[in-house]
């Protein structure tokens, strides 16, 4: 079947600007995960879905950062007054239950560029 | 918090060489151990996992991964690298505790010449 994608592939935006990112998670999977890679890092906790709820939100890095998945399927991360300094490439991941011992499968990633 | 170091950030072999990335993670509990690997162009993928029984674990492609309790190591191995193997390689740990997020290794970038 389909693996994990995210829409888009490339976000370039003025710094201030909203943006949304959307991730679709492999069919039938429960569990959610948002990552952001820094150039030259590995990629960076956010938040956590099980199901529609956001079980851990510890990663996100301040009250600019959002995230829902409203039917606990697709999920969009928002960032409000978008900052240079967020620029990265944000990956999406989905497990079939959350155990973790589970496998996290990643989509392609989003890359935002903030001007 | 968990932390988890790779110390080789690029390493260049030539084909046929032998292969050894370091992992060492910082956790006092139980922990699950992954190797994940990104091609060029792709996005990351799993080469193998650990969280119970053998600590010698073979993933796809001829890779294994040994997982040292005592030195809180889970160093990734090939015996023969091929050009294709050319990527870049992180290292992430979870805490068994159904605690779910991964924290990964800065990576490694392996450059295989033919």
């Amino acid at each position: 079947g389909a693996g994990v994608s995210q829409t888009p592939s490339n976000k370039v935006t003025e710094k201030g600007k909203y943006v949304e990112l959307r991730c679709d998670p492999i069919s039938g999977h429960t569990a959610l995960y948002w990552y952001r890679q820094s150039l030259g890092q590995g990629p960076e906790f956010l938040i956590y879905f099980q199901g529609t709820g956001a079980a851990d939100d510890s990663g996100l890095p301040n009250d600019r950062f959002f995230a829902v998945r409203p039917e606990g399927s697709v999920s969009t991360l928002k960032i409000q007054r978008t900052e240079r300094g967020d620029s990265a490439v944000y990956l999406c991941a989905s497990s079939l239950t959350g155990v973790s011992t589970d496998t996290q499968y990643f989509g392609p990633g989003t890359r935002l560029t903030v001007l | 918090a968990q932390s988890v170091s790779q110390h080789n950030h690029h390493v260049i072999l030539s084909e046929a060489a032998s292969l050894e990335l370091g992992c060492n993670y910082s956790y006092g509990g139980t922990v699950n151990l992954f190797w994940y690997v990104q091609y060029p162009g792709q996005h990351l993928q799993l080469l193998l996992k650990y969280f119970s029984g053998d600590p010698l674990v073979k993933g796809i492609k001829g890779f294994e991964a040994e997982f040292i309790k005592s030195k809180f190591s889970f160093n990734l191995r090939k015996p023969s690298v091929q050009w294709s193997d050319t990527a870049e390689y992180f290292c992430a740990v979870n805490a068994d505790t159904g605690f779910q997020k991964l924290v990964f290794g800065t990576g490694t970038r392996l450059l295989v010449s033919p």
